[in-house]
């Protein structure tokens, strides 16, 4: 396993245009996160599915935001209608549902909208 | 008031020097993770603890339960270890950051 995987690493984008971005978690893992972090500031978190179900959206995840998990393995992030700020770095995790247990984090994909 | 506090929020120091974070949060936990992230790089997991005390090269983490603290410290520092150091604990199941620690190491 070669951990957890997100695509693309970056992403430039006209300010309109929708974006969407992939995040393969490593395999036995049920729980998958995502989080955006902006520059000097560390990870907010959007939203986290326990294997195919949605079980929390942060209110910075608009209406602009979706994230889907349809097999409750990979994810997708989408972001319609792209703004300025929505430049960041978007981070997905991964973890099993159980005590102790630790998180693995993807190496993000980072998008600028111009 | 943040969950997670972590100082310094910034820290320069001469190559060699043994440096230390420092991480308190409010609330009860189940683990605690220490991270590191470089600059337009992604993050990379250097610890996970839940008591106790854990070791990896020159880096040292602690952590104290009872008084909520966490320290992490990296002995005989080196340039290559200039990066943002963040805590993050487990709430409830999800994960909450610290806003970092930006660590230059100057040769």
């Amino acid at each position: 396993d070669t951990g957890v995987s997100q695509n693309p690493r970056h992403k430039i984008t006209k300010r309109g245009q929708n974006v969407t971005f992939r995040c393969d978690p490593i395999s036995e893992h049920n729980r998958l996160y995502w989080y955006r972090q902006t520059l000097g500031q560390g990870p907010e978190f959007l939203t986290y599915f326990q294997n195919e179900a949605q079980l929390e959206k942060s209110r910075l995840l608009s209406d602009r935001f979706s994230a889907e998990r349809p097999k409750g393995s990979f994810s997708t992030l989408e972001i319609q209608r792209t703004e300025q700020g929505d430049s960041a770095m978007y981070l997905c995790a991964s973890s099993l549902s159980r005590a102790g247990y630790g998180y693995t984090f993807g190496s993000g994909t980072r998008l600028t909208v111009v | 008031k943040n969950e997670v506090e972590q100082s310094p929020q910034n820290l320069t120091a001469q190559e060699g020097e043994f440096i230390t974070i420092n991480c308190s949060y409010s609330v009860g936990i189940s683990a605690l993770h220490w991270l590191q992230q470089h600059p337009g790089g992604g993050i990379v997991s250097l610890f996970m603890l839940s008591s106790g005390k854990k070791k990896h090269g020159r880096l040292i983490a602690t952590i104290n339960i009872q008084e909520k603290h966490s320290s992490l410290h990296i002995t005989a520092s080196h340039p290559r270890d200039s990066a943002v150091y963040i805590c993050a604990v487990i709430i409830a199941g999800k994960i909450i950051f610290g806003k970092g620690t930006r660590l230059h190491i100057l040769p």
